[in-house]
């Protein structure tokens, strides 16, 4: 089944204590993304990936690291986590083929940080 | 700075009526345009996207594109209470792979 899995779904986790939330997709996609979903602000990226070791921040990338070393996977990094990264992360990955930039989400992963 | 519009709403229909929802966006070298759906709690799931000014049709969906006003809708027909969710209008930017999303619009569909 063609999909993009995240681990861990749930995390909680304390200030400063790094943490890595993986992403993997088994659909030969180039293109990874990763983005972070709050209450009243909406969906924004984080970072992305065109290939392997390229990879460009997108929109809220303060506070984070992304490495993309293999094609299927692109981890996000939070070395120093703070409560203000409370949010829903969802990884997202394209072919990006002709122009078709369509994206395929992940299940999500809910990280609290107290 | 980028930005994609939509009503927040709800939008309430009643069941077999046609939901109409919007988005407006601000740059105009914005080259894709997509829509998707959101349960609460899931993530989200692309139902309909659009290159092309004028209108694309799939199954009871149909997404339709002015860039000349920079505006992108949706029009769900015959709607149903599994329609009910909220829905994301997401426009790719004309710089590598940067994705904009509305903050969306949240539909309801009474049976």
């Amino acid at each position: 089944e063609a999909q993009v899995t995240q681990n861990p779904r749930y995390l909680i986790t304390v200030t400063g204590k790094k943490l890595t939330v993986t992403c993997s997709q088994n659909m030969n996609h180039e293109y990874m993304s990763w983005y972070r979903q709050d209450p009243g602000l909406g969906l924004r990226q984080i970072y992305y990936s065109m290939n392997v070791e390229v990879t460009d921040k997108g929109d809220v990338p303060e506070g984070y690291k992304v490495s993309r070393k293999e094609k299927r996977n692109f981890p996000l990094i939070l070395e120093s986590p703070s409560p203000n990264q409370t949010s829903l992360y969802f990884c997202a990955s394209s072919l990006y083929l002709a122009g078709d930039s369509r994206q395929y989400f992940g299940p999500g992963t809910r990280l609290t940080v107290t | 700075q980028k930005e994609v519009e939509q009503n927040s709403g709800p939008l309430s229909v009643p069941e077999g009526a046609i939901a109409s929802l919007n988005c407006t966006y601000s740059d105009r070298g914005s080259q894709s345009f997509f829509w998707y759906r959101q349960y609460s709690g899931k993530s989200p799931e692309l139902i309909m996207f659009i290159y092309s000014n004028g209108d694309k049709e799939d199954g009871r969906f149909t997404a339709q594109l002015n860039k000349a006003s920079q505006y992108v809708s949706l029009l769900i027909r015959d709607s149903q209470p599994s329609d009910s969710a909220t829905y994301l209008c997401a426009v790719e930017g004309g710089q590598g792979f940067s994705f904009i999303f509305g903050k969306g619009t949240r539909l309801l569909v009474k049976p």
